[in-house]
């Protein structure tokens, strides 16, 4: 299966520490989207990437999300000093080039912060 | 801004029957997109169907299709001869080319299907 992988599946960590996520999208696609659904709710943007470059951030992504895509292949997306409100599903999609192409989905992250 | 609202946080069908979801949306942008999607319990969120605002025409995939009304931006999903594997939450989403491609998704609207 060549779908967008994510990793780690589950995070459990305690308030304070720092956590990395990791995506690797489909190998020809050149956009990179990172989103975080809170339980019952509909997933809401948190950036973007066209290759390497980072193109857009949401007021959501705070000075202590930071992303990556380095060489425009797999992303990080790391939290430092979690908080209990960080605990969320974190969602990885990538497309191809054209903005209306389809988004392909990752399983998702899911962190919980105790 | 975009917005996306599913009014409908649950909804039941009889297995073999049709069930209609509800989505609106409010953009101020002439060139957007329309999905849905549906996410299974435990399962990764896969596109259902889209529909370009540009298009007259309502899309159709299979057993779902979509009553697109631009003028009154009502995008809704008709699921006909539902199926027990129908069973998920199904998020309403608009794109736009201004706002770089990312997806604004309404609430979602989690649909039980009884044998």
């Amino acid at each position: 299966d060549t779908g967008v992988s994510q990793d780690p599946r589950h995070k459990i960590t305690k308030r304070g520490q720092n956590v990395t996520f990791r995506c690797d999208p489909i190998s020809e696609h050149n956009r990179l989207y990172w989103y975080r659904q809170t339980l019952g709710q509909g997933p809401e943007f948190l950036t973007y990437f066209q290759n390497e470059a980072q193109l857009e951030k949401s007021r959501l992504l705070s000075d202590r999300f930071s992303a990556e895509r380095p060489k425009g292949s797999f992303s990080t997306l790391e939290i430092q000093r979690t908080e209990q409100g960080d605990s969320a599903m974190y969602l990885c999609a990538s497309s191809k080039t054209l903005i209306n192409n389809e988004q392909f989905f990752g399983p998702g992250t899911r962190l919980t912060v105790l | 801004a975009q917005t996306v609202t599913q009014s409908q946080p649950e909804m039941s069908v009889q297995e073999a029957e049709t069930v209609t979801l509800s989505c609106t949306y409010d953009t101020s942008e002439s060139d957007y997109y329309l999905f849905w999607y549906k996410q299974p319990p435990s399962r990764q969120m896969i596109l259902v169907i889209r529909q370009e605002a540009y298009k007259q025409q309502n899309a159709t995939e299979n057993r779902f299709s979509v009553n697109f009304q631009k003028a009154a931006k009502s995008f809704s999903l008709k699921i006909s001869d539902s199926q027990l594997g129908d069973a998920a939450m199904y998020f309403c989403a608009c794109l736009t080319y201004n706002q770089g491609g990312k997806l604004i998704f309404g609430q979602g609207t989690e649909l039980s299907v009884k044998p």
